[in-house]
Order: structure tokens, then C-alpha cells, then sequence
């Protein structure tokens, strides 16, 4: 079965500390994955991407993953965490044959510290 | 970018009455729209695609019967959640892919519409 899962439903990090949010997917196929931002009572808004093109994507606001098919990863990093950044994050990934349909991971809270 | 304009961000409305939530492509043209609820703390839900011109699929579980969609143009998709229950309160979010020629640009949000029923 096809899937996605994010490892961490809430991670803490201070601010100007780097952040991880963990991503992993379970499929044969080749997946597009994307991570998008969710801030209270709004809509997503895309972060980045990755279409199998370069395994390293760079997105907005200082935001990157690599996605790593021997893991079956997509990790999310930041080198360092403002406070605009709290926020819920999800991963999710469409594959060829869903005929565009998104798979959600369950989220990742993200709190920053001051 | 291509943009999803969601109305209306928020509504509040009597148990059994009817709402419709609507979702424009303001400079593009959406033939796939998604429709997701969204639980307080919990991911998005696929309830139902629509293409336009046709029927919509829904998802296992969902009722077509009480969420109605409708995507009789290429940049208007609407939801109508019909003789609504308390348990109907959500959130709902619009999403349309992007696509041009046969390149796939990806995927673009409304903003959400939270729904209370009283």
C-alpha cells in the first residue's frame, strides 16, 4: 500500500536553532513529494517540491529537503528556526497512478522558542 | 502563481440548513478539483474529486447525497453540504491542480472555510 508518514507529531526547537521535521513514504512507484505549511485557520501553502529532478529541493523561507530513495525519505530542514515559522507542516506525496490524488501525512506541529 | 480563492473563509449556520463553499482558479483553469475536511489537530481528509463536466468521486464513506460538488466550469468548483449536523463543523479546503500542456506544475490551496452549524 502507498503511504506517507511523518515520525514526529510535534517538535519543539528554539529560535536560530536548526529544525528536522521527518518524512517517509512507502510505495514501488516513483513519487512526487511535496511539504506544505499550515498556519491556524488557513489554507496550505507550498513549501517546495520534488518532481525527479535534483534529490535536493530548496523552497521558500530558507526551507530544503532531500529525498533519498534508499531511505524512502524526504526530510525537511531549516538551518535556523524563526518564530514566524510555528506552524503545523505536512508531507505529502502523489504518485503516477493516484491520477493526482494527495497522500497526507498526519502533520508535525512546529513550536519555536524564543 | 496560479491561485484558488476559497468564500467563504467562515460560516456559521442552522442545523438542517443547506451551505455552499465555492473555489475559483483566478488565472488558470482547474479541470481537477479536490475537496478536503480537516479536522481540529488532524491531517486533511479527501472527501471528493471533481473534473469538470462530470461527475465527482467520492471517497470511500463519504455521502454524495449530503456533500453535492459541482464543477460545471474550468474555474469554479462549489461544495454544498446539505441539511447540515453539528457533526458536519469543519474545515474545508479546495485544492486544484495545475497543469499546463501536459506539464504538471503541481497543486494550489484555497484558504480554508470553517463551517459551524449550531
Amino acid at each position: 500500500a502507498q503511504s506517507v508518514t511523518q515520525l514526529d507529531s510535534h517538535v519543539s526547537v528554539s529560535e536560530g536553532t536548526p529544525v528536522l521535521l521527518r518524512c517517509n513514504y512507502s510505495s514501488s512507484y516513483s513519487p512526487s513529494l511535496f511539504w506544505y505549511v499550515q498556519h491556524p485557520n488557513k489554507g496550505l501553502q507550498l513549501l517546495l517540491k520534488y518532481t525527479s529532478a535534483a534529490t535536493l529541493v530548496k523552497g521558500i523561507n530558507g526551507f530544503e529537503a532531500e529525498f533519498k530513495k534508499s531511505e524512502t525519505s524526504f526530510h525537511l530542514t531549516k538551518p535556523s528556526a524563526h518564530m514566524s515559522d510555528a506552524a503545523e507542516y505536512f508531507c505529502v506525496v502523489t504518485f503516477y497512478n493516484q491520477g493526482g490524488k494527495l497522500i497526507f501525512g498526519q502533520g508535525t506541529e512546529l513550536s519555536v522558542k524564543p | 502563481g496560479a491561485v484558488v480563492s476559497q468564500h467563504p473563509s467562515w460560516v456559521i449556520c442552522k442545523s438542517g440548513t443547506s451551505v455552499k463553499i465555492e473555489c475559483r482558479s483566478l488565472d488558470f483553469q482547474a479541470t481537477t478539483m479536490f475537496w478536503y475536511r480537516q479536522f481540529p489537530k488532524q491531517s486533511l481528509m479527501l472527501m471528493a474529486t471533481s473534473n469538470e463536466g462530470s461527475k465527482a468521486t467520492y471517497e470511500q464513506g463519504v455521502e454524495k447525497d449530503k456533500f453535492l460538488i459541482n464543477h460545471a466550469s474550468l474555474t469554479l468548483s462549489t461544495l454544498t453540504v446539505t441539511s447540515a449536523h453539528p457533526e458536519d463543523s469543519s474545515f474545508y479546503i479546495c485544492s486544484a491542480k495545475v497543469t499546463g500542456g501536459q506539464k504538471n506544475y503541481g497543486y494550489t490551496f484555497g484558504s480554508g472555510t470553517r463551517l459551524t452549524v449550531v
